[in-house]
């Protein structure tokens, strides 16, 4: 069975901290890796990732994959509180199957 | 603005009401998913349609639920008989096709409490 699994499930850090999520996946047919940041409201897209070794970046926020281990992280340097949010891993498995993993809730504090 | 739009965001519902949720994909979007969300877990997928069409279903249990996407108008989630395990937070997502690598577009949510 497909899965997804993300570490740490949560986070407590100050601002300024530099936090590393993680997220591994067995899948049968992988295609991408995305992340997202789910507020109160809307997940919204960060990255999609589909190569290895190739880092994406974004602010103070980049991610990178490995396909060969099958786990991806989210890097965020300089937390601020404002980063306070779940982290969604999803992995598209197949056409238009794609796979959440549990979240990771990150709690920046000032 | 041209974003994943549901409706209502909130909706209050008691046992063995019938609940309705909307969802407008983004303009272009003709691929709808749904997926549930309980508190503490990830997003669960429901249904994935395309205009007209059921795609994949298998994440809707069989009994009292039911989606359509029709020619006009939006994706409707139907809960029929609604029970408290109900409860939870139901988010529509779009893309604009089928293949690899397209990105889901996420709404708001609606927020289904049963009393």
């Amino acid at each position: 069975e497909d899965k997804v699994v993300q570490s740490p499930l949560s986070l407590v850090v100050h601002e300024g901290d530099t936090v590393t999520l993680n997220c591994s996946y067995e899948v049968t047919n992988f295609r991408s890796l995305l992340w997202y940041k789910q507020e109160k409201k809307a997940p919204t897209f960060l990255f999609m990732l589909t190569s290895s070794g190739i880092e994406k970046k974004s602010g103070r926020l980049s991610s990178i994959l490995d396909k060969k281990e099958l786990f991806s992280i989210l890097n965020i340097t300089a937390t601020q509180t404002g980063d306070s949010a779940i982290y969604l891993c999803a992995v598209e498995a197949g056409t238009y199957k794609y796979i959440f993993g549990t979240g990771t809730r990150l709690k920046v504090l000032a | 603005n041209a974003g994943v739009m549901q409706n209502p965001r909130h909706l209050v519902r008691r046992r063995g009401q019938e609940a309705r949720l909307r969802c407008s994909p983004m303009k272009g979007h003709s691929h709808v998913y749904w997926y549930r969300q309980l508190p503490e877990e990830g997003l669960k997928f429901m249904v994935y349609l395309q205009k007209e069409n059921i795609i994949d279903e298998s994440g809707m249990p069989k009994e009292r639920f039911s989606a359509e996407f029709p020619k006009e108008g939006p994706s409707i989630l139907r809960i029929q008989q609604v029970v408290r395990g109900d409860s939870a937070a139901y988010f529509c997502a779009s893309s604009s096709r089928q293949g690899t690598n397209e990105k889901l577009f996420f709404g708001s949510g609606t927020q289904l409490s049963v009393l």
